[in-house]
């Protein structure tokens, strides 16, 4: 029934580490997202794909790297994870204009 | 470039008083769309409602209502009768056209509502 699905949930592990996060959506939509919302609850756009093309590729440091395999999949793999890189990394879907639907949200932590 | 303004970083009621939130917008794009979303404290975002820049009639769905007002750029939420569940943070979010965001949702800064019992 999940619309979104993103997993894990939470994600605790040591600053180097590399990690990946995945994300589905069941809704037939062409557009994908991943949001970062940082510890001041600030939402923020990094990725976007539309059609497993990606359209939006914000200021974000090259060490995150998404990857769309299929319309109904948009992965986030990060390397060489840092302090900064704590937060809760959302992902969405879309058709152009209409509401997102967001995951629940996966907390990062690096220790 | 888009930017939404919600002025109203914290707002605490007591339960039944009503309560609007405020929210600016400024975008360049003739077609956009507006939208509300809650963020309750187990973190999800739930979708409130969707505006687009052709339609000022104000919305009304419950407690909740909407006053879109394009001759101030502003998109106001007001939660009549408020209850305890409402206390959560609400983003205000802007989306332009295709060619010139990416359908990217641009959000405000949220404004954590307190409604105490």
């Amino acid at each position: 029934d999940t619309a979104v699905s993103q997993t894990p949930k939470y994600l605790v592990t040591q600053m180097g580490n590399d990690k990946s996060i995945k994300c589905e959506q069941n809704l037939g939509h062409d557009t994908m997202y991943w949001y970062k919302q940082d510890s001041k609850k600030f939402l923020k756009i990094m990725f976007s794909y539309n059609n497993k093309e990606l359209i939006i590729n914000e200021t974000v440091p090259n060490r995150f790297s998404p990857k769309s395999p299929d319309k109904a999949h948009l992965n986030l793999h990060i390397n060489s994870l840092e302090l900064g890189d704590s937060a809760v990394y959302f992902c969405a879907s879309s058709t152009w204009g209409a509401p997102q639907h967001f995951g629940d949200g996966t907390r990062l932590s690096i220790l | 470039a888009q930017k939404v303004t919600q002025a109203q970083t914290e707002i605490s009621v007591v339960e039944k008083e009503d309560v609007t939130l405020d929210c600016v917008y400024e975008t360049r794009d003739t077609t956009y769309y507006l939208f509300w979303y809650k963020q309750p404290p187990s973190g999800e975002l739930v979708f409130l409602i969707r505006r687009n820049s052709f339609d000022e009639q104000n919305e009304i769905s419950g407690r909740y209502s909407w006053n879109f007002q394009k001759s101030t750029s502003s998109f106001n939420f007001t939660i009549t009768a408020s209850q305890v569940v409402d206390s959560a943070v609400y983003f205000c979010a802007l989306s332009g056209g295709l060619e010139t965001s990416g359908s990217r949702l641009t959000f405000g800064e949220g404004t954590q509502l307190t409604v105490n019992p």
